[in-house]
């Protein structure tokens, strides 16, 4: 069973310039999420999609962070403008909707912000 | 959610036995307690799931006492491809489950 995919693997930017990643889940898993995570620390929940539906996105930085899953499918995650402070791996994971607890993560796009 | 508490790190060797334990003193009735792994450079992975007692399969075993204020993680005989950071994790298996990662314990294998 092919697991979660994403791209590119890394990525670096200048602050102000703009980022999109990509993530392909298993297939079937309904619900996909996008997670955060910073150095030394651990992954924290930006979005989370049921099909092609926002079920969260409470700790999503709207105002710069975009995320669309419009064929309930692959999904991409935005940044316009990047901060510095927006430098951390960027995780996909998705799920069968009956089991959020296990949640399959893809390996993550490093990002470096400049 | 139940805030939980994991020592930050934890050194072992190769062939021994590592215990992890999480303490999450206010965990509610319907919480389960589950384990993730990360690997360097890799995302996390579901390692194993508990309400009570003990569980087992073939990557660790999770204990869990009576009062369930606590669990314990165990690796056996472990070896330096389980250096990593495990995450104890206590929620509700209800349709809005959310993971919410603390900090980890990073767990270093030494030969």
């Amino acid at each position: 069973e092919a697991g979660v995919a994403q791209s590119p693997r890394y990525k670096i930017i200048e602050k102000r310039q703009s980022v999109a990643f990509w993530c392909n889940p298993i297939s079937g898993h309904a619900t996909l999420y996008w997670y955060q995570q910073i150095l030394g620390q651990g992954p924290k929940l930006l979005i989370q999609f049921q099909n092609n539906g926002v079920v969260d996105d409470s700790q999503l930085p709207k105002d710069r962070f975009s995320a669309e899953r419009l064929k309930g499918v692959d999904s991409t995650l935005k940044i316009q403008p990047a901060k510095l402070e927006d430098s951390a791996v960027y995780l996909c994971a998705s799920s069968d909707p009956g089991l959020k607890y296990e949640q399959y993560f893809g390996p993550g796009t490093r990002l470096t912000v400049t | 959610l139940a805030k939980t508490t994991q020592p930050i790190s934890m050194d072992s060797y190769e062939g021994q036995e590592v215990n992890i334990t999480c303490s999450h003193n206010n965990i509610a009735t319907n919480d389960y307690i589950t384990w993730y792994q990360q690997f360097p450079s890799q995302g996390p992975r579901f390692i194993i799931q508990g309400y009570k007692t003990k569980v087992t399969n073939e990557v660790a075993s999770l204990f869990i006492p009576a009062d369930r204020k606590s669990s314990t993680l165990s690796l056996p005989r472990v070896s330096l491809s389980d250096t990593a950071v495990y995450y104890c994790l206590v929620g509700r298996r209800s349709n809005d489950y959310k993971l919410s990662f603390g900090a980890g314990t990073t767990v270093t294998v030494r030969a």
